[in-house]
């Protein structure tokens, strides 16, 4: 499968606990977004990166949330001190950037479903 | 700031009848437009998109976008729904100045079509 990978794909933690969500892109895109979508709405931007560098994170993004794309290649996006406010389902895209700076259209994970109790 | 707005929250159709979901952007610059779709238990697929040129384009399934400028507006249509139709649509917009890292979402229109 060479699509976008996100694992794991469910995670129930409880409250107060830290989680880790791990994408790992389809190999010759160099960027990489991470989006959330909460039910009845549609994907929320959280945060890009191009290559190792993250060049955006949304207001969504509190301090809790950290993402990492260390190697340019895989990215992880860990939040701190789970609330119930976090469950949705986290998303993971991935894409070429042309010559130009135009994005060509995202390729979407699976996604994770995050369930906070 | 962007947005997009998409004026169906769910749509119910009988197989055959013809498909027009709506949707509008707030954005006065260059644009890059997209439909996405997510079928029941799926990840998001990209169902067509729009850069520069021809204002009508054609995507995957029979599908079709047409970008009206001056409306603002980049509503999807398809002559004849199946079954096999029934997801959610999620219409998508990007800037070319400003963040380019950023792809905004409608709230989606969730269509459901009846065999």
């Amino acid at each position: 499968d060479t699509g976008v990978s996100q694992d794991p794909r469910h995670k129930i933690t409880k409250r107060g606990q830290n989680v880790t969500f791990r994408c790992d892109p389809i190999s010759e895109h160099n960027r990489l977004y991470w989006y959330r979508q909460t039910l009845g709405q549609g994907p929320e931007f959280l945060t890009y990166f191009q290559n190792e560098a993250q060049l955006e994170k949304s207001r969504l993004l509190s301090d809790r949330f950290s993402a990492e794309r260390p190697k340019g290649s895989f990215s992880t996006l860990e939040i701190q001190r789970t609330e119930q406010g976090d469950s949705a389902m986290y998303l993971c895209a991935s894409s070429p950037v042309s010559q130009t700076g135009a994005d060509y259209g995202y390729t979407f994970g699976s996604g994770t479903r995050l369930t906070v109790v | 700031a962007q947005s997009v707005s998409q004026h169906n929250h769910h749509v119910i159709l009988s197989e055959a009848a013809s498909l027009e979901l709506g949707c509008n952007y707030s954005y006065g610059g260059t644009v890059n437009l997209f439909w996405y779709v997510q079928y029941p238990g799926q990840h998001l697929q990209l169902l067509l998109k729009y850069f520069s040129g021809d204002p009508l384009v054609k995507g995957i399934k029979g599908f079709e976008a047409e970008f009206i400028k001056s409306k603002f507006s980049f509503n999807l249509r398809k002559p004849s729904v199946q079954w096999s139709d029934t997801a959610e649509y999620f219409c998508a917009v990007m800037s070319w100045g400003g963040s380019q890292g950023n792809l905004i979402f409608g709230k989606g229109t969730k269509l459901s079509v009846k065999p």
